[in-house]
């Protein structure tokens, strides 16, 4: 298996519900960061958190960090139809030269 | 203005052609990078330049070639295209590579090998 490995690969949830997504990962990060990918287009940033970090919150979002389980999670609240996208884990190991994006997961927000 | 462009958006060409991508970023940014997405969405980092040295280089065919004539651009140029080349290609750009800088995508380049 790949490093950056997340589950579910897909979700489906109803408006206002919450959505968590988690990422598993093999060797010692440097941060770990989540990105978002919208159906046909390329990825935009929303969170990083640093490998001394445990928590970090960005509006209605939320990551955890366990760095002894080595994994992550993601947590939007109150999810809404256009946070429908697809999401990944990117893990940055070896000093910036090993870059790995997990393997995603679709998330499906319905009305 | 757009952050990072690519060109072609679209790419269809026949099995054993040479093609081009090019990758502009007009973030004044440092690092820029190429990613294949395949059909199951697996994002594969393929190559990183900084300042117009690479730093990057995956466990890619040799058919790919990148090459930076400047940091603000970063091209691909891919020989005797194979149907498995089929894929999304994208470029992205950073401040710098060693601390996990944020990335910026272009929209990429959805390439068709027939």
């Amino acid at each position: 298996s790949q490093q950056g490995e997340e589950d579910p690969q897909a979700l489906s949830i109803q408006e206002g519900e919450n959505a968590t997504m988690n990422c598993s990962y093999k060797t010692s990060i440097n941060n770990l960061q989540w990105y978002r990918q919208n159906s046909g287009r390329g990825l935009v940033h929303l969170i990083l958190i640093r490998s001394n970090e445990r928590e970090k919150h960005s509006g209605r979002l939320r990551v955890t960090l366990d760095t002894s389980k080595k994994s992550s999670s993601l947590l939007i609240t109150a999810s809404r139809a256009a946070d429908t996208a697809s999401y990944f884990c990117f893990i940055l190991t070896g000093g910036g030269n090993k870059l790995t994006f997990g393997t995603g997961t679709q998330l499906k927000v319905e009305l | 203005d757009t952050a990072v462009s690519q060109t072609p958006k679209y790419l269809v060409t026949q099995m054993g052609n040479d093609k081009s991508i090019k990758c502009e970023q007009n973030l004044g940014h440092d690092t820029m990078y190429w990613y294949k997405q395949d059909s199951k969405k697996f994002l594969k980092i393929m190559f990183s330049y900084n300042n117009k040295e690479l730093i990057i280089n995956e466990t890619v065919p040799n058919r790919f070639s990148p090459k930076s004539p400047d940091k603000a651009h970063l091209n691909l140029h891919i020989n005797s295209l194979e149907l498995g080349d089929s894929a999304v290609y994208f470029c992205a750009s950073s401040q710098g590579y060693t601390r996990g800088e944020t990335q910026y995508f272009g929209p990429g380049t959805r390439l068709l090998v027939l």
